[in-house]
């Protein structure tokens, strides 16, 4: 599809731990996304890029922190894990802003 | 962000049109209506978006009522594969064309319609 790879797809962890996602795009999109998805809430933007070095907060930022250092990645790091951030994660590009999203197929993380 | 309502699941048989409804009576003028689905165990997916016009590409298509208050994503002859959680969600025609940071370019999910299909 997008050509995106989501590392690890599966992560359990322990609570307090530090926990980086990655996000590999092979297509040069310049637009980026972090999404959770939990039952009963749907998928939730966490960060977004839109560009390199360029970052901004999505609706549910608190206990993430993004890095986007070139164009094919985009990194999400829990700097101290809890339970409430066990979840499945999802990435997303896009080309332009009036382009469709692509998404990854999600890296499911538990936080013990 | 304009809201959208749908029903939680649905059900059809194998081969046979799919009519999956949305209701979005505060959609704005510039709101464009964007359909996504979500297999078992993957990332969601673009099916397709429109305006105002009824819209149909090698997925799917797209009835837009007159008014723009709902719309309908149309699966034509439904397949095993397309079992998943169909997405309805409206997006800011000035989130195509406005620059700048602010500009996030996000999706709202809602809950989506879970459809079944039958043998």
């Amino acid at each position: 599809d997008a050509g995106i790879t989501q590392s690890p797809r599966h992560k359990v962890t322990e609570t307090g731990t530090p926990v980086t996602l990655r996000c590999h795009q092979t297509e040069n999109h310049r637009y980026m996304y972090w999404y959770r998805q939990d039952p009963g809430h749907g998928l939730r933007l966490i960060h977004y890029s839109y560009g390199v070095k360029d970052t901004d907060k999505g609706e549910v930022s608190d206990g993430y922190s993004v890095s986007r250092s070139k164009t094919e990645d985009f990194l999400l790091t829990l700097e101290s894990a809890t339970s409430s951030q066990t979840s499945v994660y999802f990435c997303a590009t896009r080309d332009s802003l009036n382009q469709p999203q692509h998404f990854g197929d999600g890296t499911r993380l538990s936080i013990l | 962000d304009a809201k959208t309502t749908q029903p939680n699941s649905m059900e059809s048989n194998e081969e046979e049109p799919v009519h999956l409804p949305c209701n979005h009576s505060t959609i704005s003028g510039t709101d464009y209506i964007h359909w996504y689905r979500q297999l078992p165990s993957q990332g969601p997916e673009y099916v397709i978006h429109g305006l105002t016009s009824n819209v149909n590409n090698r997925m799917a298509s797209l009835a837009i009522a007159e008014d723009r208050k709902s719309s309908t994503l149309i699966l034509h002859r439904a397949t095993l594969r397309d079992a998943a959680v169909y997405y309805c969600i409206l997006r800011d025609f000035f989130f195509n064309y406005v620059g700048g940071s602010s500009n996030t370019g996000k999706l709202i999910f809602g809950q989506g319609t879970t459809l079944q299909v039958k043998p």
